[in-house]
């Protein structure tokens, strides 16, 4: 069945540095989403995009569907604190939209 | 706050008892959706519906689990003879079209 290949797994970085993750696939789709998830709440939506080649911001956040429509990116600049939280793709055709395992962001003091 | 709400946040059952857990959606959004999600992955999906049908169930929807959307509004999960092997965050997700709007989830512990 699909599924996305979401890396890296887990990433420790230092405060202000940059922060990129991906997700890849082996099927096409329509829709590339970008949410974030904190302990014991729901994922929160950060980015949607829509157009294959699309690159779209959300302050520090800026992701793209790439041209494939196989896969996505999504960037980070300047970490803080906040930051720190559970990253999912997930990437949808017709009604149902299938998820990353999700990339769990760390930040060192 | 106009966002999707669950209740209960949280349910603590005894294996074998039945629960129900309500998603209220962004009020314009026709579709609405269920997850389960367990520690480490992302949200699986159980179900959706468009308006009051039920459109989809997944495999991992067993005989014991029941979705309702009466009114095309507010839905309800059930789980009939809980096992612990069901305990998992349940999110409720809404949509106007491709991109889904979730709540802060159901955690359900079956002791």
């Amino acid at each position: 069945g699909q599924q996305l290949n979401q890396s890296p797994q887990s990433m420790f970085i230092q405060e202000g540095e940059d922060v990129s993750m991906n997700c890849t696939s082996s099927s096409i789709f329509n829709t590339w989403l970008w949410y974030k998830q904190d302990p014991g709440e729901g994922p929160v939506l950060l980015i949607a995009l829509y157009k294959a080649g699309e690159l779209t911001s959300n302050g520090r956040l800026t992701a793209q569907f790439g041209i494939t429509r196989k896969d996505s990116f999504l960037n980070i600049s300047a970490s803080i604190p906040s930051d720190v939280g559970i990253y999912f793709c997930a990437a949808s055709v017709d009604d149902k939209i299938i998820f990353g395992k999700g990339t769990r962001l760390h930040i060192l003091p | 706050d106009t966002g999707v709400s669950q209740n209960p946040r949280h349910k603590i059952t005894k294996r074998g008892q039945n629960v129900t857990f309500r998603c209220d959606p962004i009020s314009e959004h026709n579709r609405l959706y269920w997850y389960r999600q367990t520690l480490g992955q992302g949200p699986e999906f159980l179900t959706y519906f468009q308006n009051e049908a039920q459109l989809e169930k997944s495999r991992l929807l067993s005989d014991r689990f029941s979705a309702e959307r009466p009114k095309g509004s507010f839905s309800t999960l059930e789980i009939q003879r809980t096992e612990q092997g069901d305990s998992a965050m349940y999110l409720c997700a809404s949509s106007p079209h491709n991109t889904q709007y979730f709540g802060p989830g159901t955690r359900l512990t079956v002791l």
